[in-house]
C-alpha cells in the first residue's frame, strides 16, 4: 500500500525542546518537502530535498533542521530557535524535477505546552 | 503582489450548482498548475494539474488555463456538499536557485443543502 506517512499526528513542545516530526515515503519518489501551514493561511516550504544526502533551506528555514540519509526518509526537527513553531506540518513528495505532481502525508498538528 | 492570489472566500453556493474558483499568478514562465481540496484538519489532496492552455475535465472537475492572462480557473459542476472545503491552487514557478511551489492561500467553498 504505497504512501506517505508522518508521525506523530499530534506533537506537544515544551519550551527549550527540540522536537523531531518523522516523514516517511514508499512511493520511491526523489524529492521530499516539509511545509508549515498556520490557520487561514496558504502553505510555506521550510525544507526540500532533490535527493539523498543533499537539501535546501524552503522560505521559512529558520529554526528547522533536517536531515536525508535515506530516500524513504526525510524528518524535520524543530528547534528552540524557533519561536513560534505552533502549526499544521505537512510532508510531500513528488518527482525530481518539481514540477511534478506533490503528494501529501496526512500531517503533524504542533502545539506549545 | 504575491506570486498566487485566489479569493479567501467564503464561496457560498446551492447544492447542484456549478462552483467557479479562481486564481492569479505573477510568474509569467510558470509551466505547471496544480489544484488541490482540503477539508478542515486534513491534508490537501490532489484534484487535477494542468499544463496546457485550454480545458482538462475529469469527472465533475473542469480546469482551465490561460497563459496569456495569467489565470487558472478550477469549475465543480453538480456541486455536493462534500465538496464543501478549501481549494488550494499551486503554481510551479522558476526562480534562481530552481523552482518551488507555490501556494495560494485558499478559497473556502461551501455547497448548502
Amino acid at each position: 500500500d504505497g504512501g506517505i506517512t508522518q508521525s506523530p499526528k499530534y506533537l506537544f513542545r515544551k519550551e527549550g525542546q527540540n522536537v523531531t516530526l518523522s516523514c516517511e515515503q514508499n512511493l520511491n519518489h526523489d524529492a521530499m518537502y516539509w511545509y508549515r501551514q498556520d490557520p487561514g493561511q496558504g502553505l510555506r516550504l521550510i525544507y526540500y530535498s532533490q535527493i539523498v544526502n543533499d537539501f535546501q533551506k524552503g522560505d521559512i528555514a529558520e529554526g528547522y533542521s533536517v536531515s536525508r540519509e535515506k530516500k524513504e526518509s526525510f524528518p524535520l526537527t524543530v528547534t528552540s530557535a524557533q519561536k513560534n513553531p505552533t502549526a499544521f506540518y505537512l510532508c510531500a513528495s513528488g518527482g525530481q524535477g518539481g514540477q511534478e505532481t506533490q503528494y501529501f502525508g496526512p500531517g503533524t498538528r504542533l502545539l506549545v505546552l | 503582489q504575491k506570486e498566487v492570489e485566489q479569493n479567501s472566500g467564503p464561496l457560498s453556493v446551492p447544492e447542484g450548482a456549478i462552483a467557479s474558483l479562481n486564481c492569479t499568478y505573477s510568474d509569467r514562465g510558470s509551466q505547471s498548475f496544480f489544484w488541490y481540496r482540503q477539508y478542515s484538519g486534513k491534508s490537501p489532496e490532489l484534484i487535477m494539474s494542468i499544463y496546457s492552455n485550454g480545458d482538462k475535465e475529469d469527472g465533475r472537475f473542469t480546469a482551465q488555463l490561460n497563459k496569456a492572462s495569467q489565470y487558472v480557473s478550477l469549475l465543480i459542476r453538480d456541486s455536493q456538499p462534500s465538496d464543501s472545503a478549501t481549494y488550494l491552487c499551486a503554481v510551479y514557478i522558476l526562480r534562481n536557485q530552481g523552482g518551488k511551489l507555490i501556494f495560494g492561500q485558499g478559497t473556502e467553498l461551501s455547497v448548502k443543502p
